[in-house]
């Protein structure tokens, strides 16, 4: 069935280090990757996002790669920083002929110690 | 440009009534999404709705229902309330494309059902 899977469930880090968020997808067709942060008691934010013609995208601290084959993808945040401090949601777009979900994983709490 | 928008903000119910909760998309935007996200989960897809009509559903039972508007805004009807249904319930809105599509979301609504 369609699920995506998600790794670590926490993560502390210190501050300046970087980050890195795992995900896995089942479905073959999933054609679009967000990544959104999510403070408490606020709404999923998108901080990137991939398409599957492409293998890598890159926004000052934060990217993101995909690898199809092995229907892996990963969040990458460098220089920490306190703020950074989140629960972070990968998701797997699935659907067809416009009719798209998104299935998200299990999130990934992250620490930034200062 | 509004973004979207849910109301209301928060809700207090008792096991077996009812809740209607509301969402209007982002301008410009024609498919909303719903979604559940229980306490320390990621968002659950409940189902979507274009041009009136439910497209897409997850696995929600019937006691979930929705509606979408002609002006694009839709409801989430929940009947029956069960101590489980108590979540964040977050709207998303999109524009029907025939591939993916960016979901954006809105604030949610946390339903506490006692």
């Amino acid at each position: 069935g369609e699920n995506v899977e998600q790794h670590p469930s926490t993560l502390s880090v210190q501050e300046g280090d970087s980050a890195v968020i795992k995900c896995t997808y089942s479905d073959s067709a999933s054609n679009y990757f967000p990544w959104y942060k999510q403070e408490l008691g606020k709404r999923p934010q998108l901080i990137i996002d991939i398409r599957s013609n492409v293998g890598e995208k890159k926004d000052q601290r934060i990217a993101v790669t995909l690898n199809k084959t092995a229907k892996h993808f990963s969040l990458h945040i460098t220089e920490t920083q306190p703020e950074d401090s989140a629960v972070y949601f990968c998701a797997a777009s699935v659907g067809f002929s416009g009719t798209y979900k998104y299935i998200f994983g299990t999130g990934t709490r992250l620490k930034v110690l200062a | 440009d509004a973004g979207v928008t849910q109301s209301p903000t928060h809700l207090i119910k008792t096991r077996g009534q009812q809740v209607t909760l509301r969402c209007s998309p982002k301008s410009g935007h024609d498919t909303v999404s719903w979604y559940q996200q229980a306490l320390g989960q990621g968002p659950q897809f409940i189902f979507q709705y274009y041009e009136e009509e439910e497209r897409q559903r997850g696995n929600f039972p019937d006691r979930f229902s929705g509606h979408q508007f002609p002006n694009y805004s839709s409801e989430l009807n929940v009947n029956a309330l069960l101590l489980g249904d108590s979540a964040l319930y977050l709207c998303a809105s999109s524009w029907r494309t025939p591939s993916y599509n960016e979901q954006f979301f809105g604030p949610g609504t946390r339903l506490t059902v006692l």
